[in-house]
């Protein structure tokens, strides 16, 4: 069965400092590889997905399948990136990890 | 395009009782997915329902169901309440694109 795994429940970093987010997967196929985000008193959105290797607000995410993990990155941090991250996986359904609290710190 | 919308947005129900919740998506989306939101457990996946018939299924118990109209509007039904089925309880919608899921606000329900 697939599952997603992101190890840090909460991230402080300093504005302008580098942000990672780590996220691990199990899966036995080719994933499918996604960030949501949900900002302060917002919906559930879609961040960005492997596929298209695009920057999402300054974000990207590389898909590494030696080590089957998805980091999510940002050379800089903003006071606006503050929010709860999430990875999912899609096969069949989406499946997300438990989410980490990213908190910028002015 | 309306987002997603959920009813009601808060309630509050007495263990053993039963509760439905009511999910309409973005004008056009046929798929409506449901889940749950615990701060311990994260997002949890409870089922997919794709023109009236469920496609996929979480490891939630019978006690959880749902059902899909012709007019792709979805309910949620929880019967028997326990206290630890207090969540957030998400719905979300999606079209071409099942990956891309929009969320509507949820329904908070809390089990006294």
């Amino acid at each position: 069965a697939q599952r997603v795994t992101q190890p840090e429940k909460l991230l402080s970093v300093f504005k302008g400092a580098p942000v990672e987010l780590k996220c691990n997967y199990s899966y036995s196929g080719s994933p499918e590889l996604f960030w949501y985000v949900q900002y302060s008193r917002q919906r559930l959105q879609l961040l960005l997905r492997h596929i298209s290797r695009e920057s999402i607000k300054g974000f990207t995410a590389d898909l590494n399948k030696g080590e089957t993990s998805f980091h999510l990155k940002k050379p800089f941090a903003q006071e606006e990136d503050s929010a709860m991250y999430y990875c999912a996986l899609i096969w069949e359904k989406l499946t997300f990890g438990t989410g980490t609290r990213l908190t910028i710190i002015p | 395009k309306a987002g997603v919308t959920q009813t009601p947005r808060y309630l509050i129900k007495t263990r053993g009782q039963q509760v439905t919740l009511s999910c309409s998506p973005i004008s056009g989306h046929r798929s409506v997915s449901w889940y749950q939101q615990t701060p311990g457990q994260g997002l949890q996946f409870l089922f997919e329902y794709f023109s009236e018939t469920q496609r996929n299924k979480g490891n939630f118990p019978g006690r959880f169901s749902g059902r899909q109209f012709s007019n792709s509007r979805s309910e949620m039904n929880v019967s028997t309440l326990e206290l630890g089925d207090s969540a957030l309880y998400l719905c979300a919608s999606s079209g071409d694109t099942p990956y891309e899921q929009y969320f509507g606000p949820g329904t908070r329900l809390t089990v006294t």
